[in-house]
C-alpha cells in the first residue's frame, strides 16, 4: 500500500524554465511534508518542508504547495538550473519531528537540459 | 553536514552470511532510522528507534534486526544475507525539535552474491 505516490518517474525541463514535481498521499494522518534531493552515490539531502497548517512555503528558488483537500503537494523550482538534475523524493509524517515514521515516495528523476 | 556516518560504505558478502551495518551520530538525536533504496521503490523503512533499547519495525523488516545500546549507534543486522537484500542502505537521524528535518548518512552499498 503506497501511502505516498510520485507518479512521474522522470521529468525533463529546459534550463531557466519552471520544474514542477508532484506528490500525492493517501493517509489523512500525515501532517508534515518534506522534499529531499538525491545525487548518485550520496545520501538524500533536505530541500524544503511544509506543515499542514500552511498551503505554501518558499525558500529561494524552491516553493512547495500543499492542497490538503486533494491530498496533493507539489514542488516548484524556478528558474531550473543544471545542478538541479537529481532524483527528488517526497516524504510525509504524522508529526513535524522525529517521533513518527517518515514515509517516502518512489522519487522523480529531474533532468535539466542546458 | 549533520554528524552522521555509516560504515562500511561498500560491502560484498556471500549468501547466508551475517552482515552488520553501523550508523553513528554525534548529534545526540533521539530518533534513528534505517531505510533501503531500490529502483522503483524509493526509500523504504526497515526499522527505526525512539531511543536506547527502543526500536520498532518498518514496512520491510523481514530478515533484518536492529540494536541500539547507545544513543549514538544504531546497528542493522542481516542475520543470513540473501540476494534480495542487495541494496543501498541509508541511516537517518531526526531530532525532537519541532519543524525540523531528518538527516541522512551517505549510504552503504551492499551486494549479496
Amino acid at each position: 500500500d503506497q501511502q505516498v505516490k510520485q507518479n512521474s518517474p522522470s521529468l525533463s525541463v529546459q534550463e531557466g524554465r519552471i520544474s514542477i514535481l508532484n506528490c500525492d498521499y493517501t493517509n489523512s494522518m500525515f501532517d508534515y511534508f518534506l522534499w529531499y534531493k538525491k545525487y548518485p552515490a550520496e545520501g538524500p539531502t533536505f530541500l524544503i518542508s511544509i506543515s499542514s497548517i500552511k498551503d505554501k512555503n518558499e525558500d529561494g528558488r524552491f516553493t512547495v504547495f500543499l492542497n490538503k483537500s486533494a491530498k496533493h503537494l507539489s514542488l516548484h523550482i524556478v528558474p531550473s538550473q543544471p545542478g538541479d538534475s537529481a532524483v527528488y523524493f517526497c516524504a510525509a509524517s504524522a508529526t513535524n519531528f522525529g517521533n513518527e515514521k517518515l514515509t517516502f515516495g518512489t522519487g522523480t528523476r529531474l533532468t535539466i537540459i542546458p | 553536514d549533520a554528524g552522521i556516518t555509516q560504515s562500511p560504505r561498500h560491502k560484498v558478502t556471500e549468501t547466508g552470511t551475517p552482515v552488520t551495518l553501523r550508523c553513528h551520530q554525534t548529534e545526540n538525536h533521539r530518533y534513528m532510522y534505517w531505510y533501503r533504496q531500490d529502483p522503483g521503490h524509493g526509500l523504504r523503512l526497515i526499522h527505526y528507534s525512539y531511543g536506547v533499547k527502543d526500536t520498532d519495525k518498518g514496512e520491510v523488516s523481514d530478515g533484518y534486526s536492529v540494536s541500539r545500546s547507545k544513543t549514538e549507534d544504531f546497528l542493522l543486522t542481516l542475520e543470513s544475507a540473501t540476494s534480495s537484500q542487495t541494496s543501498v542502505y541509508f541511516c537517518a537521524i531526526w531530532s525532537d525539535r519541532l519543524n525540523t528535518e531528518a538527516f541522512f548518512g551517505q549510504g552503504t552499498r551492499l551486494t549479496v552474491v
